[in-house]
């Protein structure tokens, strides 16, 4: 295993159309984590998974935002209807939950909205 | 306010000098810390983990956390300018948050 993969790493995709995102964390890491960031500013929390359980989604996304992590391991992250400040960086991470909870992060996918 | 605070910098240093990168949050319930490094363009790579007050050493870095002040820094030794980049704090609140990131130029 050689680290979180994140898949795709550019996206381009026109005002209104629907992207997914994939991220396959590192296989024995149960937490996974999603991020948005934009120029100049530290990652912006998402949403994040123990094992297949959605935790907690951040009261700032929007209902156009969805996430998934089926069986525990990969996880897409969807968003429809998309708009061009949805333009940005999305990040996915993953860490275990006990002992040393450092988290490692993927090479992140690019969306521009156009 | 903000869960986690940086100064957004520029800290600007000089090749050799002691870079100094600090860090506020506001959980008092925080049990993890991490210093991240990001280049530009690039994602963020892990840099340093503590756990418990006091310092810890990795190599020309120093992290210091101080759980009464609710405060994290980042000492780098020996300042190279290939460790310009932004430095990110980040706590573990039962969920990972990060500060915007101190953007670090280390000049010849």
């Amino acid at each position: 295993d050689t680290g979180v993969s994140q898949d795709p790493r550019h996206k381009i995709t026109k005002r209104g159309q629907n992207v997914t995102f994939r991220c396959d964390p590192i296989s024995e890491h149960n937490r996974l984590y999603w991020y948005r960031q934009t120029l100049g500013q530290g990652p912006e929390f998402l949403t994040y998974f123990q094992n297949e359980a959605q935790l907690e989604k951040s009261r700032l996304l929007s209902d156009r935002f969805s996430a998934e992590r089926p069986k525990g391991s990969f996880s897409t992250l969807e968003i429809q209807r998309t708009e061009q400040g949805d333009s940005a960086m999305y990040l996915c991470a993953s860490s275990l939950v006990f002992g040393y909870t450092e988290a490692f992060f993927g090479q992140g996918t690019r969306l521009t909205v156009v | 306010q903000k869960e986690v605070e940086q100064n957004s910098g520029p800290l600007s240093v000089p090749e050799g000098a002691i870079a100094s990168l600090n860090c506020t949050y506001s959980d008092r319930g925080s049990q993890s810390f991490f210093w991240y490094r990001q280049y530009s363009g690039k994602s963020p790579e892990l840099i340093m983990s503590i756990y418990s007050n006091g310092d810890k050493e990795d190599g020309r870095f120093t992290a210091q956390l101080n759980k009464a002040s609710q405060y994290v820094s980042l000492l780098i030794r020996d300042s190279q300018p290939s460790d310009s980049a932004t430095y990110l704090c980040a706590v573990d609140t039962n969920k990972l948050i990060f500060g915007a990131g101190t953007r670090l130029a280390v000049h010849p």
